[in-house]
C-alpha cells in the first residue's frame, strides 16, 4: 500500500470556524510534511514532522496548528482562516527525512475560506 | 538552496520521446537532482533522481550534463496521461526539504 489518504477532499469554511484536514499512510514512514499550494503555483513547505515531532515549521501563521498524533497521521487544526488561505493543501510522507527519501503525496484537500 | 530554471510549458506529440530541460547553474558537489510531476487534480508524484550519472527507471531517464550545470528528463514514448506539471529539484544532504519550483507543464497531443 504506496497511498497516503486525506480527508476531506473539500472544505468550505467561514473565517469564524474551526476545522481540520486528516491524512493518513500506512507505509510504516516516520517523516510527515503539510505543503499549501495555491492554484497555478508550485507546493510551498508549511510543516515538517520527524518521529511524530515537529522538526520545520516553515513560520506559518498560528491559525495553522499541526498534529502527529501518532506515526500513521498527521492532522492540520484551522481556526480564524483568510479567505487568502483558500488552497490545495497536500500531505506526503517519506520512509525518513534523509534528502534521498522519495515522498509520497496524497490527493489533497481543496479548502475554500468565505 | 540552489535554484532550478525551467521552460513554463512545453508540448508534445503522443508516442514521441519528450526531452524536458532543467538547469542549475549553482549546482554545489553535494546536490542530488530530483524529479516530481503532478498530474490535473493530484498530489505531486516522484519521478526519478541522480547525482552525477545518468539514471534510467520506469517511468523516465535523467540525463545528467558533464559539468552538472543542466539536466534533462527523458520520456521516451509520451501518453496523453504524461501531462503534467514536471518539477525539477535539488536536494542535499544539508537539509531535507523539498523546495518546488515553477515547473514545466507538459501538454500531450493526440
Amino acid at each position: 500500500d504506496t497511498e497516503v489518504t486525506q480527508t476531506p477532499k473539500h472544505l468550505v469554511m467561514g473565517m469564524t470556524n474551526k476545522k481540520s484536514l486528516k491524512c493518513e499512510q500506512h507505509m510504516g514512514h516516520r517523516a510527515m510534511y503539510w505543503y499549501k499550494q495555491k492554484a497555478k503555483k508550485p507546493p510551498e513547505l508549511m510543516f515538517v514532522y520527524s518521529y511524530e515531532k515537529l522538526s520545520i515549521n516553515e513560520s506559518v501563521p498560528s491559525r495553522f496548528s499541526p498534529e502527529c498524533p501518532n506515526s500513521s497521521l498527521l492532522n492540520l487544526h484551522l481556526h480564524a482562516l483568510q479567505p487568502e488561505d483558500s488552497a490545495l493543501y497536500l500531505c506526503a510522507s517519506s520512509r525518513g527525512t534523509s534528502f534521498l527519501d522519495e515522498q509520497y503525496f496524497g490527493p489533497g484537500t481543496r479548502l475554500t475560506v468565505t | 538552496d540552489a535554484k532550478t530554471t525551467q521552460p513554463n510549458s512545453m508540448e508534445s506529440n503522443e508516442e514521441e520521446p519528450v526531452h524536458l530541460p532543467c538547469n542549475h547553474s549553482t549546482i554545489s558537489g553535494t546536490d542530488y537532482i530530483h524529479w516530481y510531476r503532478q498530474l490535473p487534480s493530484q498530489g505531486p508524484e516522484y519521478v526519478i533522481h541522480g547525482l552525477t550519472s545518468n539514471v534510467n527507471n520506469r517511468m523516465a531517464s535523467l540525463a545528467i550534463a558533464e559539468d552538472r550545470k543542466s539536466s534533462t528528463l527523458i520520456l521516451h514514448r509520451a501518453t496523453l496521461r504524461d501531462a503534467a506539471v514536471y518539477y525539477c529539484i535539488l536536494k542535499n544532504t544539508g537539509g531535507f526539504k523539498t523546495i518546488f519550483g515553477a515547473g514545466t507543464r507538459l501538454f500531450v497531443k493526440a
